[in-house]
């Protein structure tokens, strides 16, 4: 079994749709969780952590749920630039990151 | 100001030849990592070493060895390259311990040919 699951996709939305992404962990001792975003051809970068009690950054609101062992995000009001992979990453066993397989996201005008 | 840099970005090169693969970090980071993303875009952990002392030695041919020779550098190093070798590799760094993320590199693309 994956460390790390989340469904690949790809979502087609229209601009200005809300889309949400799920993923699941199966380590339970897992300690930070973060969504990443990565463009084609370029670096993953930090999009947000996850905190316990959720927490939102403008249009992006992450979840977690300790007791599923699943985490969120939700994209509001989709823009063209948020067409990207979004990467599930968990953190456990001494600073070891496990990622997920990514999300595609194309926003269609 | 850069703050995880990798040397090559773009590396093409003959099967069975050696390469290397440099990383630096200006973060004060202790943990550095590679990471391999294939043609599925799935990334894989490679190795870790926090302040030059190896952590994580995931299952790799041993035609790869890691190097780092201070806690700002590591380095990659590949022996008798294997067209299956080809992908995009990745240099991250962050600090241990503190349930903050990870930094990356922009990656460096090896082509075997």
């Amino acid at each position: 079994r994956k460390e790390v699951e989340q469904d690949p996709g790809p979502f087609n939305v229209p601009e200005g749709a809300t889309v949400a992404f799920n993923c699941t962990y199966s380590n339970s001792a897992s300690q930070s969780f973060f969504w990443y975003r990565q463009d084609c051809r370029k670096e993953p970068k930090l999009l947000m952590s996850v905190y316990s009690s959720g927490n939102e950054d403008g249009r992006f609101t992450a979840q977690l749920n300790r007791a599923s062992q699943y985490i969120s995000l939700l994209i509001r009001d989709s823009k063209l630039s948020d067409s990207a992979t979004y990467l599930c990453v968990v953190n456990a066993d001494f600073n070891k990151f496990y990622f997920g397989s990514g999300t595609k996201l194309n926003v269609k005008p | 100001d850069t703050a995880v840099s990798q040397t090559p970005k773009y590396l093409v090169t003959q099967m069975g030849n050696d390469k290397s693969i440099k990383c630096e970090q200006n973060l004060g980071h202790d943990t550095m990592y590679w990471y391999k993303q294939d043609s599925k875009k799935f990334l894989k952990i490679m190795f870790s070493y926090n302040n030059k002392e190896l952590i994580i030695n995931e299952t790799v041919p041993n035609r790869f060895s890691p190097k780092s020779p201070d806690k700002a550098h590591l380095n990659l190093h590949i022996n008798s390259l294997e067209l299956g070798d080809s992908a995009v590799y990745f240099c991250a760094s962050s600090q241990r311990d503190s349930g903050r993320e990870q930094f990356f590199g922009p990656g460096t693309r090896l082509t075997v040919l």
